[in-house]
Order: structure tokens, then sequence, then C-alpha cells
């Protein structure tokens, strides 16, 4: 598609309990990148695959976090047991490289909310 | 590493006003530079991006901005804003580590225009 396609919008979990977010990058786009927006405007880079291999994962949690970009499937960011300090809105973006000045594409974001 | 640092938290402007979003920049190569704006609730729309063909961009929506390495500045302007342009701006670099690029963007902390009528 045209567009970075993101699934739920709006996904809400009780503490403790697995949270799963679904990424479908632009057709063609090469790689793919997940960020974390925390207290509506704090940024925090988590981590990129080129294809289905991942390329840089320097900020996620070492634990309880977890992604995949599988072929033919929307790429997927899963937290385990998660905790209140995951609220967050997720955004996911793409591009077709990371070399010169190509853009990221984001698409309109996952909020996760755990009570 | 990079860091951005946006000067001005809120903006407040009247419509039909210039607008003058700050930015300055730290990187240790030459940086790709990007401004993006964000509406509630939604994802971030690329307004320009710096390539070092050109110091002075031009992005969507009438906005432009200034790349100035003395200064470290990729200050965002407008001629003349308009009540549409009411959303929150980020000023972003993207991250090389002696001249190679990993992709990975730094945002700075935002600037939220508020456009009066």
């Amino acid at each position: 598609g045209e567009e970075v396609a993101q699934t739920p919008k709006h996904l809400v979990r009780g503490e403790g309990q697995k949270a799963k977010l679904y990424c479908a990058p632009i057709k063609g786009h090469s790689y793919v990148f997940w960020y974390q927006q925390v207290l509506k405007n704090e940024f925090k880079f988590l981590i990129s695959f080129q294809n289905e291999n991942v390329f840089d994962e320097t900020g996620m949690p070492k634990e309880r976090f977890s992604a995949k970009c599988l072929p033919n499937s929307p790429c997927s960011l899963e937290i385990q047991a998660t905790k209140l300090e995951d609220s967050a809105v997720y955004f996911c973006a793409s591009s077709q490289s990371i070399v010169g000045a190509r853009p990221q594409h984001f698409g309109d974001g996952t909020r996760l909310s755990i009570l | 590493a990079q860091s951005v640092t946006q000067l001005d938290s809120h903006v407040s402007v009247s419509e039909g006003t210039p607008v003058l979003l700050r930015c300055n920049y730290s990187s240790s190569y030459s940086p790709s530079l990007f401004w993006y704006v964000q509406h509630p609730n939604k994802g971030l729309q690329l307004l320009l991006k710096y390539t070092s063909a050109a110091t002075l961009v031009k992005g969507i929506n009438g906005f432009e901005a200034e790349f100035k390495k003395s200064e470290t500045s990729f200050h965002l302007t407008k001629p003349s804003a308009h009540m549409s342009d009411a959303a929150e701006y980020f000023c972003v670099v993207s991250a090389s580590f002696g001249g190679t690029s990993y992709g990975k963007l730094t945002f700075g902390q935002g600037t939220i225009l508020t456009v009066h009528p």
C-alpha cells in the first residue's frame, strides 16, 4: 500500500497481560522502524529491520519486548507481561533506504493503555 | 552521537503572521535533518528534509528551513500562518556514526504551534 498501516488504533491491557501491535510498511520499502512516544512528545527509538532481519535493536528493552518482520506478513511488536510504564503511542515507520536523506514514512500509531 | 534541541516548547502566532520554529542540532558528521508535523491523534508527516544539495530547503504547505552549519541550526519558517498549521512540530536528525547512516531518528522535544484568528 501507499501508507504505513498500523493496527489496532487503540489497545487496552491489564497489567501483566500480553500486547501485540502490527505494522504493514509501504510496499517496496525495505526498512521498518518502531518508535515509542511517551508523555505526548518524547520519542524513543526501539528497533529497526532491513527486510526480515533485525538491523538495529539498540533501543529495545532487554526483557519483555520482542519484534518480528516475516515475509508476506505484517511486522509485529510484542510486549510480554506489560507494565504501567509501557503505556504510550507506538509508531511504525518505513523507508526505502537509510542512505542519504531518505525520509521515514510514519503510520498513525497504536495507543497502548495499560490499566 | 546526535542530539536535537528545539528552543521553544510553545509558539503562538496570529493568522497571517510569520512563523519561526527554532532547532539546533549536534552531530559529529554531516547530518540528515528533517522537520515533521504531528496533528492530534495522527502520525508524523514529513514537511521537508535537508539533503546537503542546498542550504535553503522548501517543503510542503509553504514551509521552508535554512541549514546553517556555522550555527548548527535548522530553523523552520513560514511567511504567513494559517489556522490549519496549528499542530506539533518535530525537528529530527538521522543517526550516523563514522559517516555510516544507521537510519535511527533522534527527535527534538517538539514545539506546539498555536494559531490565533
